[in-house]
């Protein structure tokens, strides 16, 4: 079946440090990823997403490129922010018969000092 | 306006008891969905709905049962509630079932005693 590995947290910067949070995959298909946030108290927002091998997700300073030869979707950022203090997840979506469905990662939480 | 709302926030009840958490989307979305966060933040989907019907049940007990009267409503009953059952349950919609993205409420935090 179709799984997300990301790696684990928690993960603890400074502010204006780079920041990767790795993301590999197993699918049946040919999947979609994405990034999904999750802010203290809050649901996931949609970060980023790349539906076809070698494209560039990207928002808010956060990039990510889908990597078939590699299965990742690594996520990056320049610069971080306190405000990027969150847990981070990584997933694909897949077609499972006639329905596609969202399979995530087990999240990874950032934590930003100023 | 929010967009995926849900209610309770909070729901803290005994074991062996009947509950039920209700989900809106007003972004007009036919696909709906429950999911299942744990105490270590793991995000599992339970079940979706594509205008009113079932399309996805993860082997989830019987004791949950989702309705959805109408597409942009979702519910969650859970009968004779067990200590495992506590969790944060998100509902999300998507506008159809390919799922270029989801928008997820805020969540409900059920703790069960």
């Amino acid at each position: 079946g179709d799984s997300v590995t990301q790696m684990e947290g928690p993960v603890t910067l400074s502010e204006e440090a780079f920041l990767t949070i790795n993301c590999t995959y197993t699918a049946t298909g040919y999947p979609s990823l994405f990034w999904y946030v999750q802010y203290p108290g809050e649901g996931l927002q949609l970060l980023l997403k790349a539906t076809k091998a070698d494209d560039k997700g990207s928002n808010k300073g956060f990039e990510a490129t889908y990597r078939k030869e590699t299965t990742s979707f690594h996520l990056e950022k320049g610069s971080v922010q306190v405000s990027d203090s969150a847990v981070y997840f990584c997933a694909l979506s897949d077609r499972g018969g006639s329905n596609y469905k969202l399979t995530f990662g087990k999240g990874t939480l950032l934590t930003v000092n100023p | 306006d929010t967009a995926v709302s849900q209610t309770p926030k909070y729901l803290v009840t005994q074991m062996g008891n009947d509950k039920s958490i209700k989900c809106e989307q007003n972004l007009g979305h036919d696909t709906m969905y429950w999911y299942k966060q744990d105490s270590k933040k793991f995000l599992k989907i339970m079940f979706s709905y594509n205008n009113k019907e079932l399309i996805i049940n993860e082997t989830v007990p019987n004791r949950f049962s989702p309705k959805s009267p109408d597409k942009a409503h979702l519910n969650l009953h859970i009968n004779s509630l067990e200590l495992g059952d506590s969790a944060v349950y998100f509902c999300a919609s998507s506008q159809d079932t390919r799922l270029n993205e989801q928008f997820f409420g805020p969540g409900t935090r059920l703790t069960v005693l």
